[in-house]
């Protein structure tokens, strides 16, 4: 079992949809990232989370420390949010501390 | 600041053939990071340096990879002798701290090198 799982996969949304993005996670994850990876293939790190919830234009991020869950939403989601979102971990092991990544759900809005 | 640079932004190459792939990292970060990504298995670390020294390679996936940190502004992921299987997209990150808990933490991702091993 992969240590970040996210639902789901593929997701097609028309414009202005609410969209949630699923990420659960295993013991010993200590934080929770949102990436974006564009269309071209360029990432951007959107949230880092270890508790609470985080708010950035239309996008919100929470997390469930206890459920070990973290979820995605766009509000009004718009056709220039079509993107592969990933959720990554944050784990440390024998010392250092490193990112593990889920393997990422495609979105794509339609307008 | 530019960013993470990386080069080239496409590689192909021949089974067998040496591949350097480079990057630059953001100037003041102290962390750099070299990820690959495939389709079969997402995003993976392969090394990371903190003030140029590795600090994790367990990821590295063979002795056919070596990465190296001669100084801050510079580091090359070397694939030799390259495998078909190599072919992916190799990023490059850095960030300020290595410490993934806090939000100044945060990785600035290089656009990659899409590498074609023929």
């Amino acid at each position: 079992k992969n240590e970040v799982e996210q639902s789901p996969q593929n997701l097609t949304a028309q414009e202005g949809e609410f969209i949630t993005i699923n990420c659960s996670y295993s013991v010993g994850i200590s934080a929770l990232h949102w990436l974006q990876q564009h269309p071209g293939g360029g990432i951007v790190s959107l949230f880092m989370l270890s508790s609470g919830k985080k708010k950035h234009g239309r996008l919100i991020a929470t997390i469930n420390i206890q459920e070990k869950h973290s979820s995605l939403h766009i509000t009004a989601s718009h056709p220039r949010d079509s993107a592969v979102y990933i959720c990554a971990g944050s784990r440390t092991q024998g010392g250092s501390e490193k990112l593990v990544f889920g393997k990422g759900t495609k979105l794509t809005v339609n307008p | 600041d530019a960013g993470v640079i990386q080069s080239p932004r496409h590689e192909v190459t021949e089974m067998g053939q040496e591949v350097t792939l480079r990057c630059k990292p953001i100037s003041g970060h102290d962390y750099l990071f070299w990820y690959r990504q495939t389709m079969m298995r997402g995003l993976e670390l392969l090394i990371y340096f903190n003030n140029n020294v590795p600090i994790d390679d367990s990821g590295m996936p063979e002795d056919r990879f070596s990465a190296k940190m001669p100084n801050a502004s510079f580091s090359t992921l070397k694939i030799q002798p390259s495998e078909p299987r190599d072919s992916a997209v190799y990023f490059c990150a850095s960030s300020l701290t290595g410490t993934l808990r806090r939000a100044a933490d945060e990785q600035f991702f290089g656009p990659g090198t899409r590498l074609t091993v023929l």
